[in-house]
């Protein structure tokens, strides 16, 4: 079966530092993606990055990155230089051969001045 | 190009009623999938319809069903509502040629947040 863990319930970070929101995932698939979104009070679900198990880069977008390390099943979000605006919940995703997505139970992170 | 658009955004209902939302994927995506979320269960996969067929579908009783269209809009249906039926619903969309929704990202909407009295 396939997991999704995020262990930090909330996160703090001061505005234009940067801050790591953790994620790990179980699966038996050789193929898989892994995603993370932001999700505003509104409710939408806004894609920010994505990652494939076979890609060997690190996939970087703008102020977004992941940091992906195969061996350890882990799929961080890095986010540099934090604004106000990022304050959301943020939820990590995968998808495999059981095409949906996989959630975990999200980090809310909040960025204050 | 338009987002994926949902309607309503939000909706009251009483219990033992019924109810569809819609949803109209981005232009030219063929995969739109729904999901659930709740304060309780988070985020659940409800299923996923492709060129009009349900490709997936999640672990959710009978009475939610959904449908897609030639114009890929889908529809969900849930009847006979509960109390525990009250939660944000969303849609996503994907191009999804192949590959399946491992290489392909899927794009959300806004939610329709169903309240159940």
């Amino acid at each position: 079966a396939q997991k999704i863990t995020q262990t930090q319930p909330g996160m703090f970070v001061q505005e234009k530092e940067a801050v790591t929101l953790d994620c790990t995932y179980d699966t038996s698939d050789q193929s898989y993606g892994l995603f993370w979104y932001k999700q505003p009070s509104s409710g939408e679900m806004i894609f920010l990055i994505y990652q494939g198990s076979y890609d060997e880069q690190n996939a970087t977008e703008g102020r977004y990155s992941l940091n992906f390390q195969k061996a350890r099943k882990s799929a961080n979000l890095v986010i540099s230089a934090s604004q106000l605006g990022d304050s959301a919940m943020y939820f990590c995703a995968m998808a495999g051969n059981t095409d949906k997505l996989i959630f975990g139970t999200g980090t809310r992170l909040q960025v204050f001045p | 190009k338009a987002g994926v658009t949902q309607t309503p955004r939000y909706l009251i209902k009483t219990r033992g009623q019924q109810v569809t939302l819609s949803c109209s994927p981005i232009s030219g995506h063929r995969s739109v999938s729904w999901y659930q979320q709740t304060p309780g269960q988070g985020l659940q996969f409800l299923f996923e319809y492709f060129s009009e067929t349900q490709r997936n579908k999640g672990n959710f009783p009978g009475r939610f069903s959904g449908r897609q269209f030639s114009n890929s809009r889908s529809e969900m249906n849930v009847s006979t509502l509960e109390l525990g039926d009250s939660a944000l619903y969303l849609c996503a969309s994907s191009f999804s040629p192949s590959g399946g929704l491992a290489k392909n990202i899927q794009y959300f909407g806004a939610g329709t947040r169903l309240s159940v009295l």
